[in-house]
């Protein structure tokens, strides 16, 4: 079967840095994507990665390995808006895209 | 603005009863998902369409029914064969290129929580 594993809650400290973990066992690969979402309210777009290798953006960075199944989300310089629920989800062999569970990031002053 | 939008925000059903949950997108993007979640779960599709007056089971598809009479809209009825229907529904669309499928960012709407009474 497909599955995507992620943590299911992350704790963090502002100002800090955090990094969210995603594998995943899929029938092939097409990209992985990472959304956020605050509770109550839409996902929205973080990154979408296809090559290993860190892809950064502003304060958050998104790494894949395919060799490995894994990719993490790397958040920097941690502010209070940044409390969500943090998506990984993965377009298979038959583009079907499977999504993770979320991990909810709590941020703490 | 462009985007997409879902109505009502919180909708309550009562036992046999069919309700319509409402998708618009100002977006010109031909294609369109229902997604649907529930704590401690991934999101899980329902029914998608990639292009007007079509559309395909997703998933969990059962208890479920779509139209897609204009691009704009993609309304999702919940049918009292639904036995579980309490979650929050998501609507999403993104440009629909075929070639290219879930290889496209989607765009979601701010979503509608379904609660049986």
């Amino acid at each position: 079967g497909q599955n995507i594993d992620q943590p299911t809650e992350m704790t963090a400290t502002e100002g800090a840095i955090v990094q969210i973990n995603c594998t995943y066992q899929t029938s092939g690969f097409n990209g992985l994507f990472w959304y956020q979402q605050h509770a109550g309210e839409a996902p929205t777009f973080l990154s979408y990665n296809v090559l290993d290798g860190l892809e950064e953006k502003g304060r958050f960075s998104s790494f894949l390995s395919r060799s490995k199944g894994y990719s993490y989300l790397l958040l920097k310089e941690l502010q209070m808006k940044d409390s969500a629920s943090y998506l990984c989800a993965v377009v298979d062999s038959n583009y079907q895209l499977i999504w993770g569970a979320g991990t909810k990031l709590i941020i703490k002053p | 603005d462009g985007g997409i939008t879902q109505s009502p925000k919180y909708l309550f059903r009562k036992e046999g009863q069919n309700v319509t949950l409402s998708c618009e997108q100002n977006l010109n993007h031909d294609a369109m998902y229902w997604y649907r979640q529930d704590p401690g779960q991934g999101l899980r599709l329902i029914y998608y369409s990639q292009i007007v007056n079509d559309f395909q089971k997703g998933d969990i598809a059962e208890g479920y029914s779509v139209s897609r009479e204009k691009k704009e809209s993609f309304p999702l009825t919940v049918t009292s064969a639904q036995k579980n229907p309490t979650a929050f529904y998501l609507c999403a669309s993104s440009i629909g290129d075929s070639t290219s499928g879930n290889l496209e960012t989607q765009y979601f709407g701010p979503g509608t929580r379904l609660l049986v009474l």
